[in-house]
């Protein structure tokens, strides 16, 4: 079981919004703005899309944005495209004993 | 632009030692305000953070894992190395190497490696 909780799959139509949510505790989402959104596609490095709970590194579309609310966080993907299609993990800092928490990961599949 | 990519061991015996390392090129190597960090994905559990280590050498670890992990940090060969003892099949893994910034989030990772634990 993973630290923080995320669904395990959504889907949407192109051009759609999805949202995935991302539960975790006071410890750790709750308490720390130090949320960030990772996409996993097959055969690919991992890249960061969000940090910080809404920051977007440069080169990333502005179709993906980030939120918290106490200890929730979501990412929501807008006008949905057909290579958004991959594996979505939530990670957040958990303080000094846990460190780096993952979610359990989010398939999303753009129908 | 920062590249990172995993080497070493693709199937390791249960019971046995686990060692990998990450090559770094790129002008942020060790970087005083990045930590590196080693981080796996299973099927069952999706991704764990396995550990990270600073440019002096200090490691903070997954509390779950501690006891097997160990990290080092090369500086003259732009490398850092993960080893984990004692592995079982739980162990079996895309093991990603990636750089860690002081917002504690990962902005660069290698493609991955796959370990599988098996006799």
């Amino acid at each position: 079981q993973s630290a923080l909780t995320q669904p395990a799959s959504v889907s949407g139509s192109p051009g759609q919004s999805i949202t995935i949510s991302c539960t975790g505790t006071s410890s750790d989402v709750g308490r720390y703005n130090l949320v960030s959104w990772y996409q996993l596609r097959p055969g690919k490095a991992p890249r960061v899309i969000i940090y910080e709970v809404t920051r977007r590194p440069s080169g990333v579309s502005d179709r993906f944005s980030g939120s918290k609310s106490g200890k929730r966080a979501s990412l929501t993907i807008s006008g949905l495209q057909g290579d958004d299609e991959a594996e979505y993990y939530c990670c957040a800092y958990g303080g000094s004993t846990s460190l780096i928490l993952f979610g359990g990961g989010t398939k999303l599949a753009v129908l | 632009q920062v590249k990172l990519r995993e080497s070493g061991s693709g199937l390791v015996k249960p019971s046995q030692t686990l060692s990998l390392t990450c090559a770094v090129s790129g002008d942020s190597f060790p970087g005083g305000t990045y930590s590196w960090s080693w981080i796996r994905q299973t099927p069952e559990k999706g991704l764990q953070w396995i550990a990270y280590i600073y440019h002096d050498g200090v490691t903070y670890s997954n509390p779950s894992l501690r006891s097997r992990v160990s990290l080092s940090i090369d500086k003259s060969r732009n490398t850092f190395s993960l080893t984990m003892t004692a592995v079982t099949a739980a162990d079996t893994a895309i093991y990603y190497c990636a750089r860690a910034t002081a917002a504690e989030y990962h902005d660069y990772w290698g493609q991955g490696a796959l370990v599988t634990v098996s006799s």
